[in-house]
């Protein structure tokens, strides 16, 4: 089935450092791939998407390609700012396989805390 | 445009008992699906709702049951309760049958605690 791995958290970073939080996936059919943010107390918010290969998805400063060869979709940013702290997630969502809904399949999510 | 509601936000049932939660989708979306978050994990898939019929389910025992009404807010039931269901449910809307991620909306989700 379908799976996706993240790399091991907390992450803690000072203000602006270099952000990566890796991500591969295995799955069945051709995925779309996203990246999720959940703030303190709160619902799930879209941060960025790519639908195929090579794509790359950006959004507030924050930026992930999608690698078929490497199946990874690493999320990256230049510059953290403390707003920026947060859980994320990354996910994959597929209607191949027979089947006629599309889901979303997360990772285990990775803490990022970002101090001054 | 309203987003996601969900009710109530927090809820402390005993073990063996039935919980109903509730969610009220986003404006023009006709499509409810529910995922449960236990601490420390990712959303796992539970079930989706597609005009009133369930047409999607995760690896979620039968005592997961759920509705969607005519104007596409839906309710999740949990019968027998056990320790294990405690977590963060969430509620996510879009619209159409695939919405293939990018076209849901989160809500904030109900915390369930099973004592």
């Amino acid at each position: 089935g379908d799976s996706v791995t993240q790399m091991e958290g907390p992450v803690t970073l000072s203000e602006e450092a270099f952000l990566t939080i890796n991500c591969t996936y295995t799955a069945t059919g051709y995925p779309s791939l996203f990246w999720y943010v959940q703030y303190p107390g709160e619902g799930l918010q879209l941060l960025l998407k790519a639908t195929k290969a090579d794509d790359k998805g950006s959004n507030k400063g924050f930026e992930a390609t999608y690698r078929k060869e490497t199946t990874s979709f690493h999320l990256e940013k230049g510059s953290v700012q403390v707003s920026d702290s947060a859980v994320y997630f990354c996910a994959l969502s597929t209607s191949a396989g027979g089947t006629s809904y599309g889901k979303l399949t997360f990772g285990q999510g990775t803490i990022l805390t970002v101090h001054p | 445009e309203t987003g996601v509601t969900q009710s109530p936000t927090h809820l402390i049932k005993t073990r063996g008992q039935q919980v109903t939660l509730r969610c009220s989708s986003q404006s023009g979306h006709n499509t409810v699906s529910w995922y449960q978050q236990a601490l420390g994990q990712g959303p796992q898939f539970i079930f989706q709702y597609y005009r009133e019929e369930e047409n999607g389910r995760g690896n979620f025992p039968p005592r997961f049951s759920g509705l969607q009404f005519p104007n596409y807010s839906s309710e999740l039931n949990v019968n027998a309760l056990e320790l294990d269901d405690s977590a963060l449910y969430l509620c996510a809307s879009s619209w159409g049958d695939r919405g293939l991620g990018y076209g849901y909306t989160f809500g904030s989700g109900t915390r369930l605690t099973v004592v």
